[in-house]
């Protein structure tokens, strides 16, 4: 069983189109990150969520952090193919040594 | 480049064999990551150092993995005698925590794929 759920599990729109990711969990988290990875490559850190409500944005991608710090979602405007990837978001339990826990992802195809 | 490298890239194996994959953080990290991704799920964590002390392995790890970073730089993962199940993805990561108000970002590797045949 995943600590954290990932939904949906696969997206396909077009350019142009807007989109959003969710990333929900039952535990709290002392911060959650998003990463984007494409195939047969490692994972890049997008951002980094650390307090409740906090809302972050990297040029067409806004990033939000639950009031409780449970859940966390990605949204993105006017998606651009280059935005095709898979998403991941992970999340960092207080005890837990800096060991990040990781939902299944979200792959995200982005069409002409 | 001075991010996180993996060696070998891509392994293919025969079931029985042993395989061994490098990994070199970055070099002011004193944090290292092993983590396994099968096709369709996320990262899955292993094991970490702290500089070259294990401090934690999942319970994921059999005891035909072990991992070892001897001098607190490069660390090795060895598979012995591999099975089917092993084949993944094998990413390593490097992080700095900078004490209680670390938030765990990783500096993740382009990966080790292993196909075991």
């Amino acid at each position: 069983t995943q600590l954290l759920e990932q939904s949906p599990q696969f997206l396909s729109i077009q350019e142009g189109e807007n989109l959003t990711v969710y990333c929900n969990s039952s535990s709290v988290f002392s911060s959650l990150q998003w990463y984007r990875q494409e195939p047969g490559e490692g994972p890049v850190l997008l951002v980094t969520v650390v307090t409740g409500g906090e809302v972050k944005k990297l040029k067409r991608l806004t990033f939000q952090f639950g009031d409780a710090r449970k859940d966390s979602s990605l949204h993105i405007t006017a998606a651009q193919t280059g935005d095709t990837g898979l998403y991941l978001c992970a999340g960092l339990l207080s005890d837990s040594w800096g060991k990040l826990q990781f939902g299944a992802g979200t792959q995200v195809v982005v069409t002409p | 480049d001075t991010g996180v490298s993996q060696d070998p890239r891509h392994k293919i194996t025969k079931r029985g064999q042993n395989v061994t994959f490098r990994c070199d953080p970055i070099s002011e990290h004193n944090r290292l990551y092993w983590y396994r991704q099968t096709l369709g799920q996320g990262p899955e964590f292993l094991t970490y150092f702290q500089n070259e002390a294990q401090l934690e392995k999942s319970r994921l790890l059999s005891d035909r993995f072990s991992a070892e970073r001897p001098k607190g730089s490069f660390s090795t993962l060895e598979i012995q005698r591999t099975e089917q199940g092993d084949s993944a993805m094998y990413l390593c990561a490097s992080s700095f925590p900078r004490g209680r108000l670390s938030t765990g970002e990783l500096f993740f590797g382009e990966g080790s794929r292993l196909t075991v045949l």
